[in-house]
């Protein structure tokens, strides 16, 4: 079973400008998370998708970041425009069930982004 | 705010002993605690998930909860060089929704 596939893997930027990140979960995944990363932090939710709604946005700066996920599947999360803080590695992870208490997620690979 | 705090470590055992990880947390209503294994430059990967109350073991792993006391804890028996990593305390802060409140996290170092 093909695991939460991302892209890039890499990203560098300087601040104002803007990027985007996308993120395939596992196949047949209903629920999909994005989260923060910041080096020496544990990572943080920005957002909850179960199938193409949004459940959970109480952590998403709003007006800088965005996240669609179209169809229930793929999802991207951009961010314009960048600042400096947001250097931080943005990890997707997805979850079988429909988000209840015990479910599991698995994170894919990250991208890590530096604002310069 | 809900948290979940750890020390950051790090934690140097000797290869071969055990290694005791532990989390506390603010939200007394929560009812899920992981535990995920994240070595440098990679993904959180779950190592064990308890629920109730009291010791739940998965090989060389034990997780322990209590509820009272707000606590989750980590042992690693036989704790070996492959074992160095950073291991996350994860809270489900979302009542009956799945919602992750993780701590910083507890560097470990197994030395030979």
């Amino acid at each position: 079973e093909a695991g939460v596939a991302q892209s890039p893997r890499y990203k560098i930027i300087e601040k104002r400008q803007s990027v985007a990140f996308w993120c395939n979960p596992i196949s047949g995944h209903a629920t999909l998370y994005w989260y923060q990363q910041i080096l020496g932090q544990g990572p943080k939710l920005l957002i909850q998708f179960q199938n193409n709604g949004v459940v959970d946005d109480s952590q998403l700066p709003k007006d800088r970041f965005s996240a669609e996920r179209l169809k229930g599947v793929d999802s991207t999360l951009k961010i314009q425009p960048a600042k400096l803080e947001d250097s931080a590695v943005y990890l997707c992870a997805s979850s079988s069930s429909s988000g209840v208490s015990t479910d599991t997620q698995y994170f894919g690979p990250g991208t890590r982004l530096t604002v310069l | 705010q809900k948290e979940v705090e750890q020390n950051s470590g790090p934690l140097s055992v000797p290869e071969g002993a055990i290694a005791s990880l532990n989390c506390t947390y603010s939200d007394r209503v929560s009812q899920s605690f992981f535990w995920y294994r994240q070595y440098s430059g990679k993904s959180p990967e779950l190592i064990m998930s308890i629920y109730s109350n009291g010791d739940k073991e998965d090989g060389r792993f034990t997780a322990q909860l209590n509820k009272a006391s707000q606590y989750v804890s980590l042992l690693i028996r036989d704790s070996q060089p492959s074992d160095s990593a950073t291991y996350l305390c994860a809270v489900n802060s979302g009542g009956t929704a799945s919602k992750l409140t993780f701590g910083t996290g507890t560097r470990l170092q197994v030395t030979l």
